[in-house]
Order: C-alpha cells, then sequence, then structure tokens
C-alpha cells in the first residue's frame, strides 16, 4: 500500500520568512493533492498535482511535483499569520486519498 | 455551492452507547466519502460511496460500524456498542471522478466518557 511521509512535522517560522515543507511518496504519485486543517475543523483544497515537473501557484504558495512523481514540495513566500495550520499532502489511491502525517505550522509574529 | 455539512460537530458519549453522523454532500457530487482522523495523523480512509452503492470498505471499519446513502444524497455513519479506541475526528467528503479534488466538510469530532 501507499505510504506518504512529510517533513518536518512541525515548522516554527518568523513572519516574513519563507519556508518549504516536503511530501514524499513510497510509490509513483498519479495524484498529489495539497490541504490545509485549521485546529478542529475539516480540510481545505489548495492545490492538485498531477504531471511530473509540474508547478502551481496561488497567491503566495507554490507546490511543485518532481519528475519521478515521487515527491512534492510546497513553498510558502513571506509567510503571514494566516497561514499557519496544519498541512496535508494526499495521493490519490485507488478510489479514495491515502494522507501523510501532516506538518503544523506555526507563524511567529 | 453550500459546501459539505456534517452534523453534529461535536458528540461526546458514553462508552456502550450507539451514535451516528450525518453528512449532506456538495449536490451535484456523485461521490461519497468518510475518512477518521485521530490527533497528531492525517486522515484515514473508512469508505466510500458511488451514489447510493457502498463501492469500498476499509478494514478500519469494524462490524461496529455502518455507512448508508439511502437515495445518493445525504450519508449516515453509525458507530455501535463505542469504545475508547473510536475518539477521532469524523470527516465527510464529497467529489466527482476520482482524479478530482475531494471537498471536506469541517467533520465531527466524537469523544467517549
Amino acid at each position: 500500500s501507499q505510504e506518504l511521509e512529510q517533513s518536518p512535522q512541525s515548522l516554527i517560522v518568523q513572519e516574513g520568512k519563507n519556508l518549504t515543507i516536503n511530501c514524499t511518496s513510497s510509490k509513483t504519485l498519479y495524484g498529489l493533492y495539497w490541504y490545509k486543517q485549521k485546529y478542529g475543523e475539516g480540510l481545505i483544497f489548495l492545490m492538485m498535482l498531477q504531471k511530473g515537473g509540474e508547478e502551481k501557484s496561488h497567491e503566495k504558495i507554490t507546490a511543485k511535483l518532481d519528475e519521478k512523481k515521487q515527491q512534492s514540495s510546497l513553498h510558502i513566500t513571506a509567510s503571514q499569520p494566516s497561514h499557519a495550520g496544519i498541512y496535508l499532502c494526499g495521493a490519490d489511491g485507488t478510489q479514495k486519498l491515502v494522507f501523510g502525517q501532516g506538518t503544523r505550522l506555526t507563524i511567529n509574529p | 455551492d453550500t459546501g459539505v455539512s456534517q452534523d453534529p460537530r461535536h458528540k461526546i458519549t458514553k462508552r456502550g452507547q450507539n451514535v451516528t453522523f450525518r453528512c449532506d454532500p456538495i449536490s451535484e457530487h456523485n461521490r461519497l466519502y468518510w475518512y477518521r482522523q485521530t490527533l497528531g495523523q492525517g486522515p484515514e480512509f473508512l469508505t466510500y460511496f458511488q451514489n447510493e452503492a457502498q463501492l469500498e470498505k476499509s478494514r478500519l471499519l469494524s462490524d461496529r460500524f455502518s455507512a448508508e446513502r439511502p437515495k445518493g444524497s445525504f450519508s449516515t455513519l453509525e458507530i455501535q456498542r463505542t469504545e475508547q479506541g473510536d475518539s477521532a475526528m469524523y470527516l465527510c467528503a464529497s467529489g466527482t471522478l476520482s482524479n478530482q479534488p475531494q471537498h471536506f466538510g469541517d467533520g465531527t469530532r466524537l469523544s467517549i466518557l
């Protein structure tokens, strides 16, 4: 079965700094989704990547899927307090999503 | 688009009691998914429906768990004889095709006393 490993598990950065979260899969990724979750709430869809080498951006968040399609990264530029939360990567399993354990992001003023 | 709605948001019950959760998906979505999330972990798949048909169930879904989607619209997840280990956030998601994003509700947090 497919497994996703996220790193780091926890990240504390100063407001305004850049940061990167990684997601590594045990198998080839055919669809990779990034979600954000605030504590006690549901998941908010951020971006979907399907093609090797694909890169997508939304506001200050950029996600990439490497050429071999086994790793994805999420990069935040000039972090803001609104970026705080848990970031989850999810992979297309057989008719379902398989998730990493999440990365908890804290932004310090 | 009113989003995926789950009810209740929180449920506190005593061990051994039965509980039922409801999920109303986005109206045009024919697929509905249930996941369970424990503290510090990502969501784990429980089961999914395409219209009213339950097409896959995880090994996590023991005999005490049952899910229905009788008319292909809303779904219910029932847990019978709740145990301490059932304490978790139960998330519902809906979608269309398997290679399209799933949209999640805010979840039902279950606490077993």
